[in-house]
């Protein structure tokens, strides 16, 4: 079965860029389906940031989109965000998760790591 | 882009049936499928529900979805509320550039 896992710093500086890596094991990223980046702010709802497609085409949140970049590494088979000029605001549980056009495919969703940012 | 606008809370007795609904603010809620997922506290989302009707395997039936275009809404209901329910559900769906929608999401209390 597939399973995905979010790695990164936790910590992040304002103005600075927060970067998260997804490691994909059990499933070649390169084979299909979208890849994507979903966040929950502490005690809030889930926000959607964007999605890779695994031939590369990127789809990014209005809202985010001047500040997202979303990448995949077939070698590695992992895929990566990047969110820069972050403030206190980005702070989340960031979470990676396999997809189809529509939405995230059950049971494939990472854990989610806690990104915080401060100074 | 459209919103998703769901109730911010429900509750309801064990044994009992809800209902958590989840407007569309433009466009025809018909036009993108609907999907929905369950979190508990501390955990990753879990799909309930997608395409609209249609349950994973693993998820019991008392969970079952629907889609009325007279009221430009989707509904999730969950019959034989068991206190394991107790969670916060989100509806999902997306736009014709495959860019993802959630909704504000529901907590559901199961007293």
């Amino acid at each position: 079965q597939v399973q995905l896992q979010e790695s990164g710093p936790g910590l992040v500086k304002p103005s600075e860029t927060l970067s998260l890596t997804c490691a994909v094991s059990g499933y070649s990223i390169s084979s299909g389906y979208y890849w994507g980046w979903i966040r929950q702010p502490p005690g809030k709802g889930l926000e959607w940031i964007g999605s890779i497609y695994h031939s590369g085409s990127t789809y990014y949140n209005p809202s985010l989109k001047s500040r997202v970049t979303i990448s995949v590494d077939t070698s590695k088979n992992q895929f990566s965000l990047k969110l820069s000029s972050v403030t206190a605001a980005d702070t989340a549980v960031y979470y990676c998760a396999r997809g189809t056009f529509g939405g995230v495919i059950h049971r494939t969703w990472g854990q989610g790591t806690l990104v915080t940012v401060s100074s | 882009n459209f919103m998703l606008t769901q109730p911010h809370s429900v509750s309801e007795s064990p044994g009992k049936t809800v209902t958590i609904s989840c407007t569309r603010s433009s466009g025809s809620i018909a036009s993108n499928y609907v999907q929905w997922y369950q979190q508990r506290p501390g955990s990753s989302p879990t799909t309930v529900i997608y395409e609209d009707n249609q349950r994973p395997s693993g998820v019991p039936d008392r969970f079952s979805g629907s889609i009325d275009s007279s009221s430009n809404s989707a509904s999730l209901t969950i019959s034989g509320l068991k206190t394991e329910d107790e969670a916060d559900y989100y509806c999902q769906s997306y736009d014709s550039s495959n860019h993802w929608v959630f909704g504000g999401g529901t907590k559901l209390t199961v007293l």
